[in-house]
């Protein structure tokens, strides 16, 4: 069974601070993705990993970067967090002969105040 | 501009019978499709794919049409059971240089499935 892990399901920061949500997959996979979901707007890419060490922007990029230094383990940063990245975080992954079928994290519900 | 739509935020059917939910896309250039499914709280699970070069494919309760020519896809649930009651992802996934397995999610349709 594929694994994909959060660190953390539930997360609140204060408005400055600086957010790590970290993602682990356990199938070997060389893709791996950040998207956020919020109500009405469906999944939005923010960011992409084709392999370690490398990064492509998604859709929103702003205000957030990443980091991929082994292959299993992909995490988002928010530099300065703000009001407006309140939201849920889904982290996923995919590889091998299903390269479309992307498998998901159970998500990080992040707030800030 | 949305490249994959779902014009129907929310759908209520009765158990046993069947749902129905709608997406359409705009890019030719998508190869394959995705159905998602999403229960509050937890990340979405993938329920089942199609290939372009194909116009059906079904697993057990669920089936999915493609109609290329249309750029619209369909998954049928037949019988509709409570527990289907969830938030359903289309998605699908462009054919070009860089693309690698990315995929372009609709907004999402809530099905409600009522006993």
């Amino acid at each position: 069974d594929v694994k994909v892990t959060q660190s953390s399901r539930y997360l609140v920061k204060r408005t400055g601070e600086k957010v790590f949500l970290e993602c682990v997959q356990d199938m070997d996979h060389e893709n791996m993705f950040w998207y956020r979901q919020d109500p009405g707007l469906g999944l939005r890419l923010i960011y992409f990993s084709y392999d370690v060490k490398m990064k492509e922007k998604g859709d929103i990029p702003e205000g957030y970067s990443v980091s991929r230094e082994k292959k299993e383990r992909f995490s988002l940063i928010l530099e300065s967090a703000s009001t407006n990245q309140t939201s849920m975080y889904l982290c996923a992954s995919s590889g091998g002969q299903a390269v479309h079928e992307q498998y998901f994290g159970p998500g990080t519900r992040l707030t800030v105040t | 501009d949305q490249q994959v739509k779902q014009n129907s935020p929310s759908l209520s059917v009765q158990e046993g019978r069947i749902s129905i939910l709608n997406c359409d896309y705009t890019n030719s250039m998508f190869d394959y499709f995705l159905w998602y499914k999403k229960y509050p709280a937890e990340g979405p699970t993938f329920l089942i794919s199609i290939s372009s070069i194909k116009d059906k494919n079904e697993d057990g309760r669920f089936t999915v049409f493609l109609n290329k020519s249309a750029k619209h896809l369909s998954l049928h649930i037949v019988p509709s059971q409570p527990g289907d009651s969830a938030v359903y992802f289309c998605a699908a996934s462009p054919n070009y240089g860089g693309s690698q397995g990315n995929l372009i999610f609709g907004k999402g349709t809530k099905l409600s499935v009522k006993p």
